[in-house]
């Protein structure tokens, strides 16, 4: 079945470390996105790709790092230098960057506790 | 900034009756609409979308009517379930750069179904 995949589901991390979460998609998608879910918030954008080898920071990029080296990958780095990493981290992808194809598919998530 | 807003952070409503569920946007120039839904420790599903040239869109169960003058959502729900009980969010497509969209989620409203 086509979708979106995250892993791990539950990441825990010392503080001072680096933790990367993985995001791979099927769907054949030329635009990927990360989001952060913290408790009864709504999601805010991370970082973004629209097309491979290209990606651009979102509201809130400061502490993360991703990479876009292949159409179905775009893995999110949490570094030491994101303050407060605890929260529930979505990936998602569309069709394409161009207007009017809004719609955004969702993995399950990854929730990282920091230690 | 412009954002997107809920009225209400939590509606509790017997199975059976009809759920409202209200946003409001403060970009006038937003022209696309979607509706989410998420169960606990689980990604955002699609509900329905809705574009700025329509006034309201039927799917099954669920209605989205959009108010442009007062900008303005909402998402009604028929003869509501015990599985309707999720946080629903509403989100538009915000430009972000020549590279391209991305959506802008608002703080979610809790629905409990009760029996």
């Amino acid at each position: 079945d086509g979708g979106i995949t995250q892993s791990p589901k539950y990441l825990f991390r010392k503080e001072g470390q680096n933790v990367t979460l993985s995001c791979e998609q099927n769907l054949n998608h030329d635009a990927m996105y990360w989001y952060r879910q913290d408790p009864g918030q709504g999601l805010r954008l991370i970082y973004y790709s629209q097309i491979v080898n290209d990606f651009q920071k979102g509201d809130i990029a400061e502490g993360y790092s991703v990479s876009r080296e292949k159409k179905e990958s775009f893995p999110l780095t949490v570094t030491s230098a994101q303050k407060n990493p605890t929260a529930f981290y979505l990936c998602a992808s569309s069709i394409s960057r161009l207007r009017g194809t809004g719609e955004l598919f969702f993995g399950e998530g990854s929730r990282l506790t920091v230690l | 900034g412009e954002s997107v807003g809920l009225h209400l952070p939590t509606l509790s409503v017997q199975e059976g009756d009809n759920s409202i569920i209200n946003c409001a946007y403060s970009n006038s120039a937003s022209d696309y609409f979607i509706w989410y839904k998420q169960e606990s420790g689980k990604g955002p599903q699609f509900i329905i979308d809705i574009r700025s040239n329509m006034d309201k869109r039927q799917g099954q169960r669920v209605t989205v009517l959009l108010n442009k003058t007062v900008k303005h959502l909402s998402l009604q729900i028929a003869a509501t379930q015990p599985g309707d009980s999720a946080v629903y969010f509403c989100a538009e497509n915000r430009y972000i750069s020549d590279s391209g969209y991305a959506l802008n989620f608002g703080k979610g409203t809790s629905l409990l179904v009760t029996p």
